[in-house]
């Protein structure tokens, strides 16, 4: 198993200003991902985080607004840039211990912009 | 893309009656898994189905994965209030070389209310 700390819970930001999430987990993981779900509805993938390499983002996610870092095995960080209302969301932060198993989410973050 | 289909949106019940929720991909899937996602909260783990016309249950819950591997099933049986939640499936995808993209696209989750 895993367990996922993911901060910050919630915030309210302006727009045009940019919120760094960041997700630790407990144990290595190679396979670590990021989701966007709005409230009462289905998740959907923004990209993939990849250690020691680039983020492979979904079709309709883009590095320049939804950069990500991966620095070691056990955390990432997706910054959420030039927020507009649109932008507001929860975030999740996923991994898989292994490939094709069940996965873990992070608490989720709930980001309100104004 | 792979689209993973989910009916329904909603469900209302009453405690005590069963219930069923559908999933339906568009393509031939690695696995598929089932998640429970209660209100504010995350999604979390309920199963994992690989074998064509796999069943498991879980006390009252009856997950089906179909013989072409492309839809599934979760039955709950005499519903209790704390069923209450959001249930998704995610399918894993096979590529055209029949291995894994190892990531899950989700359904858009059945809401079920249960009213005591």
């Amino acid at each position: 198993s895993a367990v996922i700390s993911q901060k910050p819970s919630r915030d309210i930001c302006q727009r045009g200003t940019s919120l760094t999430i960041q997700c630790q987990v407990d144990s290595q993981v190679t396979m670590m991902f990021w989701y966007r779900q709005q409230p009462g509805q289905s998740l959907t993938l923004i990209a993939t985080a990849n250690q020691g390499s680039e983020a492979t983002y979904e079709s309709g996610f883009v590095i320049d607004k939804f950069p990500i870092s991966r620095p070691n095995l056990t955390f990432s960080t997706l910054t959420v840039s030039n927020m507009s209302p649109e932008d507001s969301s929860i975030y999740l932060c996923s991994v898989e211990v292994q490939m094709n198993t069940e996965a873990f989410f992070g608490q989720g973050t709930r980001l309100t912009v104004v | 893309g792979q689209q993973v289909m989910q009916i329904p949106q909603y469900q209302h019940v009453q405690e005590g009656e069963d219930f069923t929720t559908y999933c339906n991909s568009s393509t031939t899937l690695s696995n598929i898994q089932w998640y429970k996602q209660r209100p504010g909260g995350h999604p979390v783990f309920l199963i994992q189905l690989v074998k064509s016309g796999e069943v498991k249950k879980q006390k009252r819950l009856t997950f089906q994965f179909g013989e072409a591997k492309k839809n599934s099933s979760l039955h709950i049986t005499a519903t209790q209030t704390t069923d209450v939640g959001t249930y998704f499936c995610a399918g894993t995808q096979l590529n055209a070389g029949g291995t894994s993209y190892g990531k899950l696209t989700f359904g858009q989750g059945t809401i079920l209310t249960v009213h005591p």
